[in-house]
């Protein structure tokens, strides 16, 4: 059974840092790996798609790594600001017929200005 | 309107009231999602559909019952709910529910169970 994790469940940096949030899973067979960001009160936004045969993806100030070998995926955010404040939830697609995606709980990012 | 939309946003019942909840894409998606949310969590899927046809309901008690009378609406029928239940309700559509599709979501409903 597929379980994905996220640590830290919380951080907290200064302002203008670069940082890095976890996602690993336990089932390496995955069809793609996805990063979201929520808001409190707001839905779930896509940041980044990363197929399985992929190794990253990079938008803006964002990158996403996949390592299935080790079932682990980072997302790096370079010079970071208060607006990046929010949830960042990963979500593992399965690769079966049975196509869902397996959530994280999430890492709560604080960017004190 | 654009994107997913839900309402209502907030919602209070007692555990005998019979409420429902609504979801409404303006993409052309052909599939749509309902997920519970609870904290400090994983998100839960409900129940998918595709093409108006229910394609999984992941173990959910009867007392949810969704609805999808077009592929652009989706229904969740809520009666006797239980505190526990208390969530906050995403609902989610992409364009079908094959493999790799990227899935939409919408603000989601604040359920609060008396």
């Amino acid at each position: 059974k597929q379980e994905v994790t996220q640590i830290p469940a919380a951080l907290s940096v200064p302002e203008g840092e670069n940082l890095v949030l976890n996602c690993s899973f336990t089932d390496s067979a995955i069809y793609n790996l996805q990063w979201f960001r929520q808001d409190p009160g707001k839905g779930l936004t896509s940041l980044l798609l990363i197929q399985s045969s992929q190794r990253e993806q990079t938008s803006g100030r964002l990158n996403a790594s996949l390592d299935k070998s080790s079932g682990r995926s980072t997302l790096y955010i370079a010079a970071s600001q208060p607006g990046d404040s929010a949830t960042y939830l990963c979500a593992v697609g399965r690769r079966d017929s049975n196509y869902q995606l397996i959530w994280g709980a999430g890492t709560k990012l604080i960017i004190k200005p | 309107e654009t994107g997913v939309t839900q309402t209502p946003r907030h919602l209070v019942m007692g555990m005998t009231n019979k409420k429902s909840l609504k979801c409404e894409q303006h993409l052309g998606h052909n599939a749509m999602y309902w997920y519970k949310q609870s904290a400090k969590k994983p998100l839960e899927l409900m129940f998918v559909y595709n093409f108006k046809e229910q394609t999984e309901n992941n173990s959910v008690p009867s007392r949810f019952s969704p609805e999808c009378p077009n592929s652009s609406h989706l229904f969740l029928h809520l009666h006797t709910l239980q505190p526990e239940d208390s969530a906050l309700y995403l609902c989610a559509s992409s364009p079908t529910s094959g493999h790799g599709n990227e899935q939409f979501f919408g603000p989601g409903t604040r359920l609060t169970v008396l």
